[in-house]
Order: structure tokens, then C-alpha cells, then sequence
């Protein structure tokens, strides 16, 4: 069946722009999780959603970013007045449930400029 | 916090020898991952490791699990240029509120050459 899917796989924007990134977890997932990794590093985790409410945003890095999943589907992480140092990868996981095992997306490649 | 350490960071292989890769984890969990993740990709899970003493192998890659050591260990055997990539361990930490989020490692920069 299909995987994760992320869009978009690129975005290049400007110091002090908004953008939203995409995920649509695998069909049939309640469990959502963000992550974010930085060149040559691990993914660090950002939020978790199961169904519709964020269970656990204690990864935001501050109030710059928001996530939402109004209909326990798919998910969208929205960050307002974007700096150089929010230039990572957003990676997108989904489980049946919390604590089984996640399945990532391909990640959207942010670059701020 | 919970910390999980790879050791080593940067490891260079001859095809056809072996390895190990180690990863140390900070607090007490039996929910350690191993990923896979090749330049430009997203990740791969490779294995899922559950319990004490649990060993699971695929192909020429063996991952085990010492909870009490707080320790997983992914064996190449034998390695293949195939088998280039970076590999990721990962740990949750079940019940309470942690949700099954998980705390990675640093990473392991694998390169097999002939």
C-alpha cells in the first residue's frame, strides 16, 4: 500500500516568509509524528498527534511553528517568520497507534535564504 | 533527558570484513530501532528490538539488545558496498507520556570499499 507521503520534497524561501509543509500518513494511522534533522545529524522530534489533538508539541523549537490535523489525517506543519537556522529536513512518521512502529515520509528539504 | 550515543560516527570498511556498531542509551527502555538512511533519502527501519536479549538478523546485518547494559549492537558481516549508508539507532520509552517518540542517535557513516 502507499507509505507516508510528504509535499513538498523542496522548498526555498526567504528570511522572514511563511510556509507550510505537508504530510499524509499511511491510511488508517491515528499516530503522527514531526521530526526535523539538520545536516549530519539525527531526527529530533517536534510534535506527536494522535487523531486530531497534538498530544505532545514539547519539541516545537517556539511559537514560530504550529502543526495541525483537523480530520486525523493529514497533517500540516506551518512556520511563520522563517529564519536561516530553520533549514533542515522535515521528516513525517505514522503508526497504527503510539509506540508501534513509525513509517517516515521522504522528507520536505527546507531552505531558508 | 534520555541520550543515545553511536559509536563509531565514521566507520570505513573493506568489503568483506566485519563490524560492529554500538549504541548507548541514557535511561531504561526495551524499544530500541535501527534505521537506515542513504544520502538524500528518508529513513529505512531495519529492525525492531522489543526486549531483553532480543536478536533479529537480515541478511548480513545482525542487531541485538542488552536492556540491562543499556545497549543495542548492529553486526555487519562480511560487508558489501551495498550496505554504504548512514545507520541511525533509536529509543522510546514505553508508558507515561513519551507517546513513543522517538530519541535518536547521532548516526553511523558507513562506507564499504573494495
Amino acid at each position: 500500500g502507499a507509505g507516508v507521503s510528504q509535499t513538498p520534497s523542496n522548498k526555498v524561501t526567504e528570511k522572514g516568509k511563511y510556509v507550510e509543509l505537508r504530510c499524509d500518513p499511511i491510511s488508517g494511522h491515528t499516530a503522527l509524528y514531526w521530526y526535523r534533522q539538520s545536516l549530519g545529524q539525527g531526527p529530533e522530534f517536534l510534535i506527536y498527534f494522535q487523531g486530531t489533538g497534538a498530544a505532545d508539541d514539547s519539541g516545537l523549537p517556539n511559537d514560530r511553528f504550529f502543526a495541525v490535523r483537523p480530520e486525523g489525517s493529514v497533517s500540516t506543519l506551518k512556520i511563520q517568520r522563517t529564519e536561516r537556522g530553520d533549514s533542515a529536513v522535515y521528516l513525517c512518521a505514522s503508526s497504527r497507534q503510539a509506540y508501534n512502529e513509525q513509517f517516515f515520509g521522504p522528507g520536505t528539504r527546507l531552505t531558508v535564504l | 533527558e534520555l541520550k543515545v550515543e553511536q559509536n563509531p560516527l565514521f566507520l570505513s570498511m573493506q568489503e568483506g570484513k566485519n563490524y560492529t556498531i554500538y549504541c548507548n542509551y541514557s535511561t531504561t527502555s526495551d524499544r530500541l530501532y535501527w534505521y537506515r538512511q542513504d544520502p538524500g533519502k528518508s529513513l529505512e527501519s531495519l529492525f525492531v528490538l522489543l526486549s531483553n536479549g532480543a536478536v533479529k538478523q537480515e541478511g548480513r546485518l545482525m542487531a541485538s539488545l542488552d536492556t540491562k547494559a543499556r545497549l543495542s549492537t548492529l553486526h555487519i558481516t562480511a560487508a558489501v558496498h551495498d550496505l554504504s549508508a548512514t545507520y541511525f539507532c533509536a529509543v522510546d520509552i514505553p508508558g507515561g507520556t513519551s507517546y513513543g517518540k522517538l530519541t535518536f542517535g547521532q548516526g553511523t557513516i558507513l562506507t564499504v570499499h573494495p
